[in-house]
């Protein structure tokens, strides 16, 4: 069974600053696929990144960062200077190699504050 | 290209009363997941069908919802006698092949059911 925690539920900011999401999972499979995803107010899933678990280079587009790292199970996101816009709920999910299910985190809530 | 689209975005619905929602996938893919959102939780799988086959409803519950994804025509999420609990954020994803792995889900804007 997949199963991804997301523990912290809120982090509020001040512009500017920057903010990382923390990301644990759990799996028994050996290649599978971790994501991350943006809810905005409006409601949508917005796709932001996905990774396979062999590739542990760590991602950078923009103000958008990941860290993936096997050892310890986690695939932690941060945004680097916050912006209002990038308020929202962000999700981090997992899937097995052959498993069309993703299993998501509870997600957390970022608060950017002007 | 159009991407997967849910209608309507918004239902309200009294308890006792039928929710019908519904999921155009992308054009050209054949597989569509069902995910549920309740309130402050993550997304949950329901169910994953092909063209006019249920493949797996492991997620869905035992009674009251039912799903289908005709020959022709969006895939239907059905809800009967609707209950507050059924209240929720429901998600489509489809894909032109069986998703997993390199192969990406695409998920629609959801429908956010209002149980009265």
């Amino acid at each position: 069974a997949q199963k991804v925690t997301q523990a912290q539920t809120e982090i509020s900011v001040v512009e500017k600053e920057d903010v990382t999401l923390d990301c644990v999972y759990e799996t028994r499979d050996t290649t599978y696929y971790l994501f991350w995803y943006k809810q905005p107010p409006s409601g949508e899933l917005v796709f932001l990144i996905r990774r396979n678990s062999f590739d542990e280079q760590n991602e950078i587009s923009g103000r958008y960062s990941w860290n993936f790292q096997k050892s310890t199970s986690s695939f932690n996101f941060t945004i680097t200077a916050s912006q209002v816009v990038d308020s929202a709920v962000y999700f981090c999910a997992l899937s097995g190699s052959n498993d069309y299910k993703l299993s998501f985190g509870a997600g957390t809530t970022v608060t950017v504050r002007a | 290209n159009a991407g997967v689209m849910q209608n309507p975005r918004h239902l309200v619905r009294r308890r006792g009363q039928e929710a019908r929602l519904r999921c155009s996938p992308v054009k050209g893919h054949s597989h569509v997941y069902w995910y549920r959102q309740l309130p402050e939780e993550g997304l949950k799988f329901m169910v994953y069908l092909q063209k006019e086959n249920i493949i797996d409803e492991s997620g869905m519950p035992k009674e009251r919802f039912s799903a289908e994804f005709p020959k022709e025509g969006p895939s239907i999420l059905r809800i009967q006698q609707v209950v507050r609990g059924d209240s929720a954020a429901y998600f489509c994803a489809s894909s032109p092949r069986l998703a997993g792995g390199e192969n990406e889900q695409f998920f629609g804007p959801g429908t956010r059911l209002t149980v009265l």
